[in-house]
């Protein structure tokens, strides 16, 4: 079956820009979550969708943000781009976001901001 | 709040040498323990899961972890390195939020292979 997809892979934006990014999961994985990456703060997370619903939320500000579609894909926005989101951001896909059932990622977009 | 140490930001070994990297959780035993491997410009890989069914864990391409409550430990070991191992490895808990899980990571441990 096909994997977890993240587009675009790769993003370059400019302070004060707004950036969406997007994921599909994996067919019937109805939990998609969101990772940050960054050399500096290692691997944090963001948020956590489930059925279109966000269950929960990282210590991020709050010009992050996310949103689930009925279909499971969810996207997440970052608003008035800052030098400090530059990273790669990684989406997880889970049957119900329980460990039990693992996590799959994908592949991630690298997002620079200049 | 479940937390994740690993031990050693890098680590060399040769080729068909021990791999051994080391990954300590916080005192409350957790649920679920992971190691997922990232290689360059690429996202994290599953190497394998602990979920209380058995100490000792087998994953994939050659890795196993063994769950030891006393030590607080969940290394990660391959008898024999080959060179497609090098990479950076992740040892994450799932911590329970609310009604959801969240997955908290290691810093990460890079291992290099020597020819």
């Amino acid at each position: 079956k096909a994997g977890v997809t993240q587009t675009p892979r790769y993003l370059i934006k400019t302070r004060g820009q707004q950036v969406t990014l997007s994921c599909s999961p994996i067919s019937g994985h109805r939990s998609v979550s969101w990772y940050q990456q960054t050399p500096g703060q290692g691997l944090q997370f963001l948020f956590e969708y489930f059925s279109e619903t966000q269950r929960n939320k990282g210590n991020f500000p709050g010009r992050f943000s996310g949103r689930q579609f009925s279909n499971s894909r969810s996207e997440m926005n970052v608003s008035t781009l800052e030098l400090g989101d530059s990273a790669l951001y990684l989406c997880a896909s889970s049957l119900e976001g329980q460990g039990g059932n693992g996590y799959t990622f994908g592949s991630g977009t690298r997002l620079t901001v200049v | 709040a479940q937390s994740v140490t690993q031990l050693g930001s890098h680590v060399s070994v040769s080729e068909g040498a021990l791999v051994l990297l080391r990954c300590n959780y916080s005192s409350s035993v957790p649920p679920y323990l992971f190691w997922y491997v990232q290689y360059p410009n690429q996202g994290l890989q599953l190497l394998l899961k602990y979920t209380s069914a058995a100490t000792l864990v087998k994953g994939i391409n050659g890795f196993e972890a063994e769950f030891k409550k006393s030590e607080t430990s969940f290394h990660l070991t391959k008898p024999s390195a080959h060179m497609s191992d090098a990479a950076e490895y992740f040892c994450a808990v799932g911590r329970q939020e609310g009604g959801s899980e969240k997955l908290v990571f290691g810093k990460g441990t890079k291992l290099t292979v020597n020819p």
